[in-house]
C-alpha cells in the first residue's frame, strides 16, 4: 500500500515569506502528526490532527498552524518565516493515535534564506 | 509530559560487534514504546514496538528491545551488527504524542 506522502520534498524561503506543505497519509489512516527534525533540537512535535480536529499541540508559536481535510490529507502553514524555522519538516500518520504505531512520510526539507 | 533520554550521541562498531543503545523515560505511568530507525536518506521507519505482556520484544532486522520497567529503561539491542545498520536509531515514549529521544548515530565500519 502506498505510505505517506510529502509535497513538496524541497522549498526554499525568504524571511518574511509564509509557506504550506502537505501531507496525504495512508489511506484509512484519521490521525496525522507533524514534527519538527532539527540537528541541535532533534524532533520536535508540532501538532496532531484527527478526523478534521486539532487533537493535540506541541510548543510552538502560533506562527506554525495546521489543518486535516475530509478525506484526512492536512497542511502545515508556517507564516512569517525565520532562519530558525530551517528544518526537516515530517508527517506521521496512524489509524487514531495513541497506541497506534505512526509511519512517517519522508519530509519536507524547508530552507530559509 | 514523557521525555526520553538516549545514552549515546554517537556509536562507531566493526561488522559482526554487539550494539546496545541505551533509553530512559520519564515516569508518566502507562507507557508505550517504540524505536526507531532513520537510514541515511530514507524517511522513519519502525524497528519495534512495546506495549504489553512480554517486556523482551523482538523487531525487524534482528533488533530486539527490553523493557524494563523498575528502570524505566527500553534498551534496543542487536547481537551482531552489518554495515547496512548504519543510520540514526531514535527511541520513542508516546503518552498523548510521540516524544523522541535526541537519537544515536551508529556506524558500522566494514
Amino acid at each position: 500500500k502506498a505510505g505517506v506522502t510529502q509535497t513538496p520534498r524541497y522549498l526554499i524561503k525568504t524571511r518574511g515569506q509564509q509557506v504550506t506543505l502537505s501531507c496525504s497519509p495512508i489511506s484509512g489512516h484519521r490521525s496525522v502528526s507533524w514534527y519538527q527534525q532539527t540537528p541541535g533540537q532533534g524532533l520536535q512535535f508540532l501538532f496532531e490532527y484527527f478526523s478534521e480536529t486539532q487533537r493535540n499541540k506541541g510548543n510552538f508559536p502560533g506562527r506554525f498552524s495546521g489543518r486535516q481535510f475530509s478525506n484526512s490529507r492536512s497542511e502545515m502553514n508556517v507564516s512569517t518565516l525565520e532562519l530558525g524555522d530551517s528544518a526537516l519538516y515530517l508527517c506521521a500518520s496512524s489509524w487514531g493515535g495513541g497506541d497506534n504505531e505512526a509511519f512517517f512520510g519522508q519530509g519536507t526539507r524547508l530552507t530559509v534564506v | 509530559a514523557q521525555s526520553v533520554s538516549q545514552h549515546n550521541h554517537h556509536v562507531i562498531l566493526s561488522e559482526a560487534a554487539s550494539l546496545e543503545l541505551g533509553c530512559n523515560y520519564s515516569y508518566g505511568g502507562t507507557v508505550n514504546l517504540f524505536w526507531y530507525v532513520q537510514y541515511p536518506g530514507q524517511h522513519l521507519q519502525l524497528l519495534l514496538k512495546y506495549f504489553s505482556g512480554d517486556p523482551l520484544v523482538k523487531g525487524i532486522k534482528g533488533f530486539e528491545a527490553e523493557f524494563i520497567k523498575s528502570k524505566f529503561s527500553f534498551n534496543l539491542r542487536k547481537p551482531s551488527v552489518q554495515w547496512s545498520d548504519t543510520a540514526e536509531y531514535f527511541c520513542a515514549v508516546n503518552d498523548y504524542k510521540l516524544s523522541f529521544g535526541a537519537g544515536t548515530t551508529v556506524t558500522v565500519r566494514a
